[in-house]
């Protein structure tokens, strides 16, 4: 049973560029959740998502983030016009979506870096 | 708006001797209560969790946590530390009265278990 996927590991790009994250959560799970977590910090909550829906984008940079959760297919993280401050390592989680009290199923990141 | 504070950000013990991480939370509601563990390049493992019912839950590897409501805490402990307990450790509450599945994560605490 696989668990979450995130794709890619390392992810390099230029100031300026766009970088693409994915991931594929767990079999089953409808819930998708999005952090980022700096160096030395916690983790801090971007956006939660359902099949086809922004439930709760509260954590998420207004510009140039976006996130998204169709209904075939990975979520996917898109940051446009990347920046220096935007080198960190984003994790995705899923959970079932019922039940309130499940925790979360992380993937192991994926690692951005702006140069 | 749930909030989660780990005022160590590092503990450091011995092996063979007890362990404890603090947490303390805010919630406007009754919280969900989670403990989940960060290796190194890797995204985070569930270890435990509160609901309700007993305050002294049991998790993986040893790993134990008690919720104190009147002083809104959940501290991690584990009665005899390993050395391979040295990873990094996250608390984070969700807000049942909001019926919403957002996740806020602490700072986290780094364990170091000395041999």
């Amino acid at each position: 049973n696989a668990g979450v996927m995130q794709n890619p590991r390392h992810l390099v790009r230029r100031r300026g560029q766009e970088a693409r994250l994915r991931c594929s959560p767990m079999k089953g799970h409808s819930h998708v959740y999005w952090y980022r977590q700096l160096p030395e910090e916690g983790l801090k909550f971007m956006v939660y998502l359902q099949k086809e829906n922004i439930i709760d984008e509260s954590g998420m940079p207004k510009e140039r983030f976006s996130a998204e959760f169709p209904k075939e297919g990975p979520s996917i993280l898109r940051i446009q016009q990347v920046v220096r401050g935007d080198s960190a390592a984003y994790f995705c989680a899923s959970s079932p979506g019922q039940g309130e009290n499940s925790p979360l199923h992380f993937g192991n990141g994926t690692r951005l870096t702006v140069t | 708006a749930q909030s989660v504070a780990q005022p160590e950000d590092q503990v450091n013990v011995a092996e063979g001797n007890p362990l404890t991480v603090k947490c303390t939370y805010s919630v406007s509601g009754n919280p969900y209560l989670f403990w989940y563990v960060q290796y190194p390049n890797r995204g985070l493992q569930f270890l435990l969790k509160y609901i309700t019912g007993d305050n002294l839950v049991k998790g993986s590897y040893g790993f134990e946590a008690e919720f104190n409501k009147s002083q809104t805490s959940f501290h991690l402990k584990k009665p005899s530390a390993l050395v391979s307990d040295s990873a990094l450790y996250f608390c984070a509450v969700r807000d049942a009265n909001t019926g919403g599945f957002k996740t806020i994560f602490g700072a986290g605490t780094r364990l170091f278990v000395k041999a």
